[in-house]
């Protein structure tokens, strides 16, 4: 079956630090990769997404996260995070129609 | 700010009350959804309607009741839930395409069984 991994759960950071959350999905075909951002008591948002093209995509925000098909990857980047973006992300892809399979998310903490 | 708008933002219900929430959309999007997501957990798919139609339902309890009056509305039925089901409700649509569907979420009805 279809799977999305995230591997960091929690991750504390200080203002300034680079930022990188990993993503992994098993599917061998081709897929549609998202990642969405849910701020504290608010709905979730579209950062980014990757349907076809240019391996690395910017989002909103200063995001960025890069498609590696060898790997099987989707990791989101910030090269200067801010406590604004204490949040919790979400890696998902998109394999069968209408149906998108979830990471489990990671919790962002921004330390001021 | 989302496109897809919620009401109410807010609701708490006993086990016996029937309510309802409701969900726009004037992106027009032709596949709505309903997700149902506890904290700290991604969201899960309950029912997805294309082109007005039911399409997916996840094998979600009867009590559930979804409801697609047009392409721009959507509604949940809520009757004789359980404290379990206390969780955010999410509403979402996308456009029907082969491939490659955004789905964009609206702000959510949190919902509270008592």
């Amino acid at each position: 079956a279809q799977s999305v991994s995230q591997h960091n759960h929690h991750v504390i950071l200080s203002e300034a630090a680079s930022l990188e959350l990993g993503c992994n999905y098993s599917y061998g075909g081709t897929v549609n990769l998202f990642w969405y951002v849910q701020y504290p008591g608010q709905h979730l948002q579209l950062l980014l997404k990757y349907f076809s093209g240019d391996p690395l995509v910017k989002g909103i925000k200063g995001f960025e996260a890069e498609f590696i098909k060898s790997k099987f990857s989707f990791n989101l980047r910030k090269p200067s995070v801010q406590w604004s973006d204490t949040a919790e992300y979400f890696c998902a892809v998109d394999v069968v129609d209408y149906q998108l399979i979830w990471g489990a998310g990671t919790k962002l903490i921004i330390k001021p | 700010d989302t496109e897809v708008t919620q009401t109410p933002k807010h609701l708490v219900m006993g086990m016996t009350n029937k309510k309802s929430l409701k969900c726009e959309q004037h992106m027009g999007h032709r596949a709505m959804y309903w997700y149902k997501q506890k904290a700290k957990k991604p969201p899960e798919l309950m029912f997805v309607y294309s082109y007005e139609k039911l399409s997916i339902n996840e094998s979600v309890p009867s009590r559930f009741s979804p409801e697609c009056p047009n392409s721009s509305l959507l509604n949940l039925h809520l009757h004789a839930l359980q404290p379990e089901d206390s969780a955010l409700y999410l509403c979402a649509s996308s456009q029907v395409r082969l491939s490659g569907n955004t789905i964009y979420f609206g702000e959510g009805s949190w919902l509270t069984v008592v």
